[in-house]
This record gives C-alpha cells, sequence and structure tokens, in this order.
C-alpha cells in the first residue's frame, strides 16, 4: 500500500514571501508520479505541478517549485513570490500505476497582506 | 472547452435514503474516476472506469455504494440507505486512457467542483 503524508496542517505566509510545504510518501514501485494539487474554497482542484520520479531535475511551473529527494521520499513544494490568490488548501497526490491518486491530509495556506 | 461537471451541487437526504450522484467527465476522456473528501480530510479513492468497465472498484466502503457508467461518459454513484458518516464532498475525475502496460505515464486527472453531501 501506498501512503501520503502531510505533516503541516496549516501554514501562513506573508505576501510576497516564500513558503514550502512539506510532503512524504511511502510506495515499493521505483518508478510513480507526484502531485501538488491547490484546493480553493470553491473546492475545484487544480493541478499546480507534477513530478516524474525517474527524473532527478526538480519540476518548476512559474513561482512553484519543488524539492524532490527520492531516497527520504520526500516532496516539498515552495511558492515564491506568494500573493493573496494562492490561500487554499494544498494537497500532495502520489500515482504509481496510472490509475488513482493517493492523497496526502492537505495543508491549509494562509497568505496575509 | 468544458471541463468536467458535477451534479447536484449540494444535496441533502434524511438518514436510509438512496442518493445519485452525476458525473460528466470531459468529452473524449475515457477514463474516471470517484474520490470522497470528507470535512477537513484528504481525498479517498473509491473507483475507477475505463470505459464503461470498472476494473478497481477497491476503494468503496461498503455494499451500499456502487457505480455504473454508460456510453463511456457520464458516470452515477449510488449510495443506498445513506447513513451519516456518508456526509462528504464527492468529487469526480477525468483523464485521457489510462496507456497500456501500467506504470506508463499517467496522465492529469481534471476534477470537477464536487457534490456536498449532507445526511441528516
Amino acid at each position: 500500500a501506498q501512503t501520503v503524508t502531510q505533516s503541516q496542517p496549516e501554514m501562513s505566509v506573508q505576501e510576497a514571501e516564500t513558503v514550502t510545504l512539506s510532503c512524504t510518501y511511502d510506495t515499493s514501485e521505483s518508478d510513480y508520479y507526484l502531485f501538488w494539487y491547490k484546493q480553493p474554497p470553491s473546492r475545484q482542484m487544480i493541478l499546480v505541478i507534477r513530478q516524474e520520479a525517474y527524473k532527478q531535475q526538480n519540476a518548476t511551473e512559474n513561482r512553484f517549485s519543488v524539492n524532490f529527494q527520492k531516497a527520504a521520499k520526500s516532496f516539498s513544494l515552495k511558492i515564491s513570490d506568494s500573493q493573496l490568490g494562492d490561500a487554499a488548501m494544498y494537497f500532495c497526490a502520489l500515482n504509481n500505476a496510472g490509475n488513482m491518486l493517493t492523497f496526502g491530509g492537505g495543508t491549509r495556506l494562509m497568505v496575509k497582506p | 472547452g468544458a471541463g468536467v461537471s458535477q451534479s447536484p451541487s449540494n444535496k441533502v437526504t434524511e438518514k436510509g435514503k438512496d442518493v445519485e450522484l452525476r458525473c460528466d467527465p470531459i468529452s473524449g476522456h475515457t477514463a474516471l474516476y470517484w474520490y470522497r473528501q470528507s470535512l477537513g480530510q484528504g481525498l479517498e479513492f473509491l473507483i475507477y472506469f475505463q470505459g464503461n468497465s470498472a476494473p478497481d472498484k477497491s476503494g468503496l466502503p461498503s455494499d451500499r455504494f456502487s457505480a455504473e457508467r454508460t456510453g463511456g461518459s457520464v458516470s452515477t454513484l449510488t449510495i443506498q440507505r445513506t447513513q451519516q458518516e456518508d456526509s462528504a464532498v464527492y468529487l469526480c475525475a477525468s483523464s485521457l486512457p489510462v496507456p497500456q502496460p501500467q506504470g506508463a505515464h499517467p496522465d492529469e486527472q481534471y476534477f470537477g467542483p464536487g457534490t456536498r453531501l449532507t445526511v441528516t
């Protein structure tokens, strides 16, 4: 069985500052994919960034980047130049069979103006 | 183009009643997924369809839960004899066909806005 753990139920960041959200996972597979999803109050899950486990280079998408440590099974999300619109629930997720996603419990990010 | 849609947006039902939740995937997406999100929790996988067949029903929490998909498009999740613990947001997602063999690149799952179910 695979598991995803987000140890930070809530995080807070000042607007324009940088924040890092933590995620650890466990899987017996060697080939898998990791994702960060954003869920605003509208409930719509939005894909923020994805990382293929076989790639050593960390994925980046504009202000969003990841620190993927495969040996440590760690996959943190860094948000730079935080904006008020970044406030949401963030979920880390794992896919290793091309089918269902396994999600962490989520981190609520608050952005202070 | 249109995204994944779900109906109803909200549903309040009495304990013991049956409910049907509907999901319309993105056109051309043959893979469809149902997840459940309890209050303040992450998403829990329920069932997955490839076309009209469900190769993975492992996440259905009890035999009161069932799902079907017709015409490779719309899917309905049915909960019979609802219980208060069934109260949650039910999210549907769709994606392009899962490539074979398994373990190849999974395509992005696009989520609908969910149905909030409240059992009183």
